[in-house]
C-alpha cells in the first residue's frame, strides 16, 4: 500500500515550457486535490476532483489544468510555465461520506523551479 | 471570504517547555478542523475535530475546538527536538469539497 505517490520529485523548466505532474493513490479515494505551497503562504488549493471524470477549480487555478481520467490518478498540467509557478506541489486524496475519516493523505511533493 | 489564520507564525522554545498553537477560522458551512505536522516534506495528519468531537489527545499532544469562538488550539507538553516542524491547521466545509489551510506555525525546539 503505497498511499499517495507523485512523479516527478524535482523538475526545472524554462519559461514557456509545459509539463505534467502525476499523482496516484491506491486507497480507492473519491476525492483528490492539488495544492501549491509557497513560503509564508501555506497550502493553497489549485484544483480538485470529487470523482473520476470530474474536476473543479480551487483558490488559485490560473495557469493550470487537470484531468481525472481514472479514479486513482490525478494529473496537473502547466501549459506554459512561468516563474511565478515556482513552488512545491502537493497532491492529496481523501475519502468522503458516511463512515469516512475525511482526513487528507498527502503525497511527498514535487519541487518545481521555473527559470 | 473563507480564511484560516494561525498564530504565532513562528516559535522557538527549549526542550521540556509547553507550547500552545492557535488557529482561528472564518469558513462557511464548517464541518471539521484538522491539524497536520509538516517536517520538510508532506504534511502528516494529527487530529480532526468536529462538533461531536471537540477535544482530542494523543500522548503529549492535545487539541480543543471552540465552535463558539471559531478557533482551536494545539498543545504540546514536554516538547522534544523531534517536535520541531511546521504545524498546519485546515478547515473542511460541509458543502463543497474544499479544505482551507492556514499559513502554519513554525515550531523550533532547541536542546
Amino acid at each position: 500500500n503505497a498511499g499517495v505517490t507523485q512523479t516527478p520529485k524535482f523538475r526545472v523548466l524554462k519559461t514557456g515550457q509545459s509539463m505534467t505532474l502525476l499523482c496516484a493513490q491506491d486507497m480507492n479515494h473519491e476525492y483528490m486535490y492539488w495544492y501549491r505551497q509557497d513560503p509564508g503562504m501555506g497550502l493553497r488549493l489549485i484544483h480538485y476532483s470529487v470523482g473520476e471524470g470530474t474536476t473543479a477549480k480551487g483558490e488559485v487555478p490560473d495557469g493550470y489544468n487537470v484531468s481525472r481520467l481514472k479514479k486513482q490518478n490525478f494529473l496537473l498540467g502547466l501549459e506554459s510555465a512561468a516563474p511565478s509557478q515556482t513552488s512545491v506541489y502537493f497532491c492529496a486524496s481523501s475519502s468522503w461520506g458516511a463512515g469516512s475519516s475525511y482526513e487528507q493523505y498527502f503525497g511527498p511533493g514535487t519541487r518545481l523551479t521555473v527559470t | 471570504e473563507d480564511k484560516v489564520v494561525q498564530s504565532p507564525l513562528s516559535l522557538v522554545v527549549h526542550e521540556g517547555d509547553t507550547v500552545t498553537l492557535n488557529c482561528s477560522y472564518e469558513v462557511t458551512n464548517f464541518r471539521s478542523l484538522l491539524w497536520y505536522k509538516q517536517e520538510k516534506k508532506a504534511p502528516t495528519f494529527l487530529f480532526m475535530l468536529t462538533s461531536s468531537g471537540i477535544e482530542k489527545k494523543s500522548g503529549r499532544l492535545s487539541s480543543i475546538l471552540d465552535k463558539k469562538e471559531l478557533s482551536s488550539i494545539l498543545n504540546i507538553t514536554a516538547t522534544q527536538t523531534g517536535d520541531s516542524a511546521i504545524y498546519l491547521c485546515a478547515v473542511a466545509q460541509r458543502t463543497g469539497n474544499q479544505f482551507y489551510f492556514g499559513t502554519g506555525t513554525s515550531l523550533t525546539v532547541i536542546p
